[in-house]
Order: structure tokens, then C-alpha cells, then sequence
């Protein structure tokens, strides 16, 4: 499984845009960049991924570097709903197997009102 | 559609007994994967069990072990349990089959486990 590095905490003002980086450097050429949040109390929850192009979707962005090994996670507007545990994880997709996530430590995101 | 279930919330247990938790995945959902969630370890996959086969194994002893039924629910069980095991369990379920390019994972709320 590849390592990823990611930062233990961040900040960010309420409304403000957040952007969250993570180092993959030995992620594989077959290996999507997912990211999943847990907020607290709960199970984690999908966020995004992507392979090698940067990846929109109704919750975040995500902003691959060209060389796959790093990416950044992009809240464009965070809430106070968005204080959560933000894990990256490269992660291998197929239609048969190899459903297993492998958690880092994640950032904690706290948002200051 | 009802999310993943998991019963119960919350045990208490005493040390050397043995616990068995549920999963309930969601509907159509084949996979279900099992992970438990410690301060000091973090999130530790346990294993994956599609159409009734483990297909995937984590690190964990003999001790831990699990079973899926025909209408993919799911049972973990941990025998002689130690104080080690207090932790949050979780389960996912996933749509995989011909078709499905992208398995996310859909987590449930999990069940605390606490051993005295």
C-alpha cells in the first residue's frame, strides 16, 4: 500500500476556502486518490477521487499534481459541518476485489465560526 | 434507501468472553467490509467478505473472524476477548459486480465495544 504524509491538524474560518494536501510519493500508476471524511460520531464518508486529471463534484474539488505524487483536497466553502477527520488514500479500483481502505492518520479540520 | 446498519451501538463485555456484532449492508450492496478504530492504531481494516467468501484479510489474530450470509448481512465475532479490543467497530458496504467501475465505500455508524 502507498504511504501518504498528511498535515495532523488545520484551521480555517467558517466560509473560507480550505485546502487540504497530502503526500502520496509512491503511489502506483493504478492507484486512484480517494478521499473520505469522518465526521464525529460517525462512520467515514466518500468525499472524491480521482486518477490523474483534477475532479469536481458537489462537496469538494480535488487538484492532482502532474507527477501523481501529491494531491489537494479543495472545500470551496467551509462550514462548521465540515469540521471532520480528513483521510487520503490511494486506493486501487476494479469491478471484482480489493475493497480494503487503508487510513493514515488524516488531518482534523476544525472550523473557527 | 436505508444506509448500512449495525447492531448493537454499544456493548459492554468482560474479559475472555466473546462478543458478536451485525451488519446489515445496503440494499443490492454484495461487499462488506469490517474495520476497526482505535485512539492509538487509527482505522484497521479487518476484512472483506463478498458473496459469501472472505476475499480480503487485515493483520488482526485468529481471534477476530467474521461470516456472510446469502442476503449479504454480515457477523463479526471476537473470541476471548482483551482490553486491547475496546474499540469502535465499523462496517462498509460496497455495489460490486459487472458494471461497477468505482466500489465506494458506505459506512455505518458502528458499534462501541468496551471490554472490562
Amino acid at each position: 500500500d502507498a504511504k501518504t504524509t498528511q498535515p495532523n491538524s488545520m484551521e480555517s474560518n467558517e466560509e473560507e476556502p480550505v485546502h487540504l494536501p497530502c503526500n502520496h510519493s509512491t503511489i502506483s500508476g493504478t492507484d486512484y486518490i480517494h478521499w473520505y471524511r469522518q465526521l464525529p460520531s460517525q462512520g467515514p464518508e466518500y468525499v472524491i477521487h480521482g486518477l490523474t486529471s483534477n475532479v469536481n463534484n458537489r462537496m469538494a474539488s480535488l487538484a492532482i499534481a502532474e507527477d501523481r505524487k501529491s494531491s489537494t483536497l479543495i472545500l470551496h466553502r467551509a462550514t462548521l459541518r465540515d469540521a471532520a477527520v480528513y483521510y487520503c488514500i490511494p486506493r486501487k479500483i476494479s469491478n471484482f476485489g480489493n475493497e480494503k481502505l487503508t487510513f493514515g492518520t488524516g488531518t482534523r479540520l476544525t472550523i473557527i465560526p | 434507501k436505508a444506509g448500512v446498519t449495525q447492531t448493537p451501538r454499544y456493548l459492554i463485555k468482560t474479559r475472555g468472553q466473546q462478543v458478536t456484532l451485525s451488519c446489515s449492508p445496503i440494499s443490492g450492496h454484495r461487499s462488506v467490509s469490517w474495520y476497526q478504530q482505535t485512539p492509538g492504531q487509527g482505522l484497521q481494516f479487518l476484512f472483506e467478505y463478498f458473496s459469501e467468501t472472505q476475499r480480503n484479510k487485515g493483520n488482526f489474530p485468529g481471534r477476530f473472524s467474521g461470516r456472510q450470509f446469502s442476503n449479504s448481512r454480515s457477523e463479526m465475532n471476537v473470541s476471548t476477548l482483551e482490553l486491547g479490543d475496546s474499540a469502535l467497530y465499523l462496517c462498509a458496504s460496497s455495489l460490486v459486480g459487472e458494471g461497477t467501475t468505482y466500489n465506494e465505500q458506505f459506512f455505518g455508524p458502528g458499534t462501541r465495544l468496551t471490554v472490562l
